[in-house]
């Protein structure tokens, strides 16, 4: 069964950084590509960043180019979001999602999701 | 940035009935666009990818359709577990894009 568990949300300053991880278990973690999306509470869905399966290519939205960094660890079966530079939009919940293969980027497998919130 | 737009924002549907939801593209996609389903408070949960293909475990209600710029989501009788919020994505381009969502809620 695939499981992916973030942790690393909580509540930080504009202008301050925060480190997101996602723990995967149940497929073989290096031969795909991971993604993270957020959801403004009440809103819809943004895609974020995307690292292929071996970490050598990053994708990022334009929101977020220059202050957010993926990253991750295949010996560890986790991937990373380096958050810095926070801003008050930059708040929401933050998934992590498994890609369904090395072309196609939808998310076949989805995380609970970790709230960052930053305010003053 | 290819925008995709989901109408009607709010869908009211009595169960048993059919839903059909629509998503449209600022531009060609080809198939590669995926629909989820997501029910108050719980993560997102893929339904259809490449258009028209239920994804492991979705029942047959749900069937997806379309090509280029114009998709359809249609949940021919609804059951009371699939009032939730909808949503359409393209990952034929980079930036991946959504849609805004469709409600469906109880008539």
């Amino acid at each position: 069964e695939v499981q992916l568990l973030e942790s690393g949300g909580g509540l930080v300053q504009p202008g301050g950084s925060l480190r997101l991880s996602c723990a995967a278990s149940g497929f073989t973690f290096s031969r795909y590509p991971m993604s993270w999306v957020r959801q403004t509470p009440g809103k819809g869905l943004e895609w974020v960043s995307s690292i292929t399966g071996s970490g050598g290519s990053t994708y990022y939205a334009d929101s977020v180019k220059g202050r957010l960094i993926i990253s991750r660890d295949n010996s560890k079966n986790t991937v990373f979001l380096q958050m810095n530079s926070l801003r008050v939009e930059d708040t929401a919940i933050y998934y992590c999602a498994k890609e369904s293969g090395t072309y196609s980027y939808y998310h076949d497998y989805w995380g609970q999701g970790t709230l960052v919130t930053v305010s003053s | 940035e290819i925008v995709m737009t989901q109408s009607p924002a709010t869908l009211s549907v009595s169960p048993g009935e059919r839903a059909i939801l629509a998503c449209t593209a600022s531009q060609s996609v080809s198939s590669d666009l995926a629909w989820y389903q997501q029910r108050p408070g719980q993560a997102p949960r893929l339904l259809i990818y490449d258009a028209s293909t239920r994804a492991a475990g979705i029942p047959a209600r749900f069937s997806g359709s379309g090509s280029g710029t114009e998709f359809t989501l249609t949940i021919s009788s609804l059951q009371s577990e699939d009032f939730a919020v909808y949503f359409c994505q393209q990952y034929n381009n980079w930036p991946l894009t959504f849609g805004g969502g469709t409600k469906v809620d109880i008539k």
